[in-house]
């Protein structure tokens, strides 16, 4: 157990639809990384935030947004959903930045139908 | 520059040998390098990392070396066990450039043959 939870684990929804998937970071963890993983493919970074800021952001598409909340918890909403967007959605947190070590949730796999 | 390139895609080897997976960067500013392991639905987790200040670590039968002029690593598994398949992800990280993300390879699917 890495201590990152993600909730939910599934979610099943309809195209043009919008999901808000959630993200507890390990205690005393101030960075929450978001990455996605569509089928047998690698992890595509999405969004950086560092103690409730956005600090990088990658190929995040603008349907999608992300906050992270003053207790740490971040959630990533999206929105009018579509085929494409099915996938293993990762949260991983940090003590700090990019250079500490990181650890993953167990994902929210996302079917959009 | 931000990519990092993993090869090879999958690699087969026999219980008891030796995996290597390779990665190689072009960011000079990169200055952590972890290892992850990712179990088919499952979220990955940290095996093992390196900073450039040492050209070798070793955890168990897990060892990554490291060329900082070749900007190479790589992940070596002694004693390889079926246990051991898995996908393997490489990534590297820095601070010091802004870039505050970790930018992973593409991954490599090891199968462990008992």
């Amino acid at each position: 157990d890495s201590g990152v939870t993600q909730t939910p684990k599934h979610l099943i929804t309809a195209t043009g639809q919008r999901v808000t998937l959630r993200c507890s970071p390990r205690s005393g963890d101030l960075s929450v990384y978001w990455y996605q993983q569509s089928l047998d493919q690698g992890l595509q970074f999405l969004i950086q935030y560092y103690n409730g800021e956005e600090r990088a952001k990658g190929n995040i598409l603008e349907r999608f947004s992300a906050q992270q909340f003053p207790d740490l918890h971040s959630e990533l909403n999206l929105s009018s959903l579509e085929l494409g967007d099915s996938a293993l959605y990762f949260c991983a947190s940090s003590v700090a930045g990019a250079n500490t070590e990181a650890f993953f949730g167990q994902g929210t796999r996302l079917t959009v139908v | 520059q931000q990519q990092v390139k993993q090869s090879p895609q999958s690699l087969i080897v026999q219980k008891g040998g030796i995996s290597i997976i390779n990665c190689a960067y072009e960011n000079t500013a990169f200055d952590y390098f972890p290892w992850y392991q990712q179990f088919p639905g499952k979220g990955p987790a940290l095996l093992i990392a390196i900073r450039p200040d040492v050209s070798e670590k070793k955890e168990g039968r897990f060892t990554i070396s490291f060329n900082k002029s070749a900007k190479q690593f790589s992940l070596h598994i002694m004693d390889s066990q079926p246990g051991d398949s898995a996908t393997y992800f490489c990534a590297a990280s820095s601070t010091t450039s802004g870039t505050y993300k970790y930018i992973f390879g593409t991954g490599t699917r090891l199968k462990v043959l008992a």
